[in-house]
């Protein structure tokens, strides 16, 4: 069965300073992952995704994320952190065999504060 | 339009009444999903549309919930008897391939 923690569910952290955002998930086939960031009163937005490609995944904002099999990981970094990055954080997994998405899986979602 | 658009944006109603949402898909869009959105909690698989099959209805949480999709594009999410648990954000979206693309969402409080 599959299942995504996101192992904080509020970051804060001051701006300028790096972010990261923990994601571990379970998966019994090779997933496809995302992360989908949501600021207040707005739709979600896709940041980024991993699917099977490289292991190093870059989106937007600069933010950017590493598929790591070994540790069942999927963390959301960014080098600096800046106000407007204030949102709320989904990490989803996708099974790429169901392969029509009703098996896309969320976790609880990070709010983060970004502290000027 | 040039993204997925749901409406109204709020709704509040009272309990018991009967509540409709929309969702306008982006044009070419086959596969509709929507979504509720809970205070605290992830997101909640209701509804899903691929073409003209059978919709996945699976995740919806009781028989007061119902949703159709007309001719392939719009779709609409109705709540009948509505109850104070019903308060949500109710998210829509779309796609052809891979990415997902969602509305804003739906806010309905249920007083």
């Amino acid at each position: 069965a599959q299942s995504v923690t996101q192992l904080d569910s509020h970051v804060s952290v001051s701006e300028g300073t790096p972010v990261l955002l923990r994601c571990n998930y379970s998966s019994s086939y090779s997933p496809s992952l995302f992360w989908y960031v949501q600021h207040p009163n707005k739709g979600l937005q896709l940041l980024l995704k991993y699917t099977s490609a490289a292991t190093l995944v870059k989106g937007i904002n600069g933010f950017e994320a590493e598929f790591k099999k070994s540790e069942t990981s999927f963390h959301l970094t960014k080098p600096s952190a800046h106000m407007s990055d204030a949102a709320e954080y989904f990490c989803v997994v996708s099974d790429l065999r169901a392969g029509n998405n009703r098996k896309l899986i969320w976790g609880l979602g990070t709010s983060l504060a970004v502290n000027p | 339009g040039a993204g997925v658009s749901q409406s109204p944006s709020n709704k509040v109603t009272e309990k018991g009444k009967d509540v409709e949402l929309r969702c306008d898909p982006i044009s070419g869009h086959t596969a509709l999903y929507w979504y509720r959105q809970s205070l605290g909690q992830g997101l909640e698989f209701l509804i899903y549309f691929q073409g003209n099959s059978a919709p996945d209805k699976s995740g919806l949480p009781s028989d007061r919930f119902s949703a159709e999709r007309t001719g392939g594009s719009v779709s609409t999410l109705t709540i009948q008897r509505t109850q104070q648990e019903d308060s949500a954000v109710y998210l829509c979206a779309t796609r052809t391939t891979g990415e997902l693309f969602f509305g804003e969402g739906s806010r309905l409080t249920v007083l």
